[in-house]
């Protein structure tokens, strides 16, 4: 079956770039309508939805942090990636990358279907 | 930005008891509204979509309801695997929102 599995280091330092990728195993990240988020929870808080990004390479982030990140996707190696510069000690969190999948019908809708464990970052110098 | 409001943001409850968690939107979002189980350490699981239709391979004990503002997720009776904490999602224009949470303890 499908599998996400976030990588990337769990330390970074405060101004810096946190980099993470998602890998996608068991099947191709191009096979459906699906669309793949990162999200995010700081400890003991709730989740927070930091954007998603279509095969195609249409992305849609959350305006709060839309002047720092990038996702890009690399179909080839069934992998997305999630980058987020200037960060700051607000920024540590779990990680999470997800797929949401596309119900059809009369009108369509999308869930959030298949999470990764998640990652924790931490910020500090 | 769809801001998303549940309560109570945390409840007690026995072993039996039946459940009822209860999300408001700030703009309707017709049927544009899921619910995801979290337990601690563990990414969330999607137990309800598009407001009522039950995941596959959840028990069927968990129901949603609602539309436009209001939705509910309800779980009929308790069981020990179900204290955790829920949450809803709104799936209806970005940035997609999450409420802030309904731990559910034991009494």
């Amino acid at each position: 079956q499908v599998q996400l599995q976030e990588s990337g280091p769990g330390l970074v330092k405060p101004s810096q770039t946190l980099s993470l990728t998602c890998t996608v195993s068991g099947g191709s990240m191009s096979s459906g309508s699906d669309y793949w988020s990162w999200i995010r929870q700081p400890a003991g808080k709730g989740l927070e939805w930091i954007g998603r990004i279509y095969t195609s390479g249409y992305t849609n982030y959350n305006p709060s942090l839309k002047s720092r990140v990038t996702i890009s996707v690399d179909t080839s190696k069934n992998q997305f990636s999630l980058s987020l510069s200037s960060v700051t000690a607000a920024d540590t969190a779990v990680y999470y990358c997800a797929r949401a999948t596309l119900v059809r019908g009369v009108i369509s809708y999308w869930y959030f279907d298949l999470w990764g464990r998640g990652t924790l970052v931490t910020v500090s110098s | 930005d769809i801001q998303m409001t549940q309560s109570p943001s945390s409840l007690s409850a026995s072993v039996g008891d039946r459940v009822t968690i209860t999300c408001r939107a700030s703009q309707s979002i017709s049927s544009h509204l899921n619910w995801y189980q979290q337990k601690p350490g563990k990414a969330p699981k999607v137990l309800i979509y598009a407001a009522s239709n039950l995941q596959s391979g959840v028990p069927s004990r968990f129901s949603g309801s609602g539309s436009g503002t209001d939705f509910t997720l309800t779980i009929s009776s308790l069981q020990p695997e179900d204290f955790a904490t829920y949450y809803c999602q709104q799936s209806h224009s970005a940035p997609l929102t999450f409420g802030g949470g309904t731990k559910v303890e034991s009494k």
